[in-house]
């Protein structure tokens, strides 16, 4: 099983800044991550899939990067809206075997 | 736009079998792009991969879950369902469907039901 490993726990930052989440994986998973945002009582949203593209209605400050075992999350100036939890998920498996991470949460400094 | 949600009972007891179902609206549940999947989240904690089925019946499922879960789907009621056996208190959480393009994440969540496992 790959193992997803997501730094740091909790990140904050303040409004307009920009917040940069990793994600780690314990084995190659090529470009096959996505990232969710998760608020409170609100199911997760998909950001970012397929480790660089940003999924339909999501906003450019939203960018991820990386690919192989190591991956980035960057929001590149904070809205109120943004604070959250993210997580990261590998989807590289063949038959499908998907991972989570543990999550980082975003929270206003 | 697809929408997605889950139905089934609230409460279940230790032993029993945990039964949800996800139905499939403003769209085609017979679809080569997607699988459909089930995600939990307990109180407090992360997201946890179940399962996913494709539409002809083919499922995939989480090895540390394997022994007690089982998924199916009903294209004709544009369904499907999740069974989980000999439930335990470790099972309380909220409980998602999604659909998942097959080489992609889960772009289309339901909105989640909670389901408690007590006495």
């Amino acid at each position: 099983e790959i193992v997803m490993t997501q730094s740091p726990a909790t990140l904050s930052v303040s409004p307009g800044e920009r917040a940069t989440l990793s994600c780690r994986a314990s084995q190659s998973v090529s470009s096959n991550l996505a990232w969710y945002q998760q608020k409170p009582g609100q199911a997760p949203r998909l950001l970012i899939y397929g480790a660089s593209t940003r999924a339909t209605g999501i906003p450019a400050r939203f960018s991820g990067s990386g690919s192989g075992t190591e991956f980035t999350l960057t929001i590149s100036s904070l809205q109120s809206e943004d604070f959250a939890v993210y997580y990261c998920q590998q989807y590289n498996n063949w038959p499908p075997l998907y991972t989570f991470g543990q999550g980082t949460k975003l929270e206003i400094k | 736009q697809v929408q997605l949600q889950e139905s089934g009972p609230g409460l279940v007891k230790p032993s029993e079998t945990l039964s949800l179902t996800c139905t499939v609206s403003s769209g085609s549940i017979s679809s080569s792009t997607y699988f459909w999947g089930w995600v939990r989240q307990p109180p407090g904690k992360g997201l946890e991969w179940i399962g996913s089925i494709y539409y002809s019946g083919s499922a995939y499922y989480n090895p540390s879950l394997r022994s007690r879960v089982t998924i199916s789907v009903d294209t004709s009621k544009k369904q499907f369902s999740l069974k989980l056996n000999s439930v335990t208190a470790a099972d309380t959480a909220v409980y998602y469907c999604a659909r998942q393009v097959t080489t992609d994440g889960f772009d289309v969540w339901g909105q989640g039901t909670k389901v408690s496992v007590s006495s």
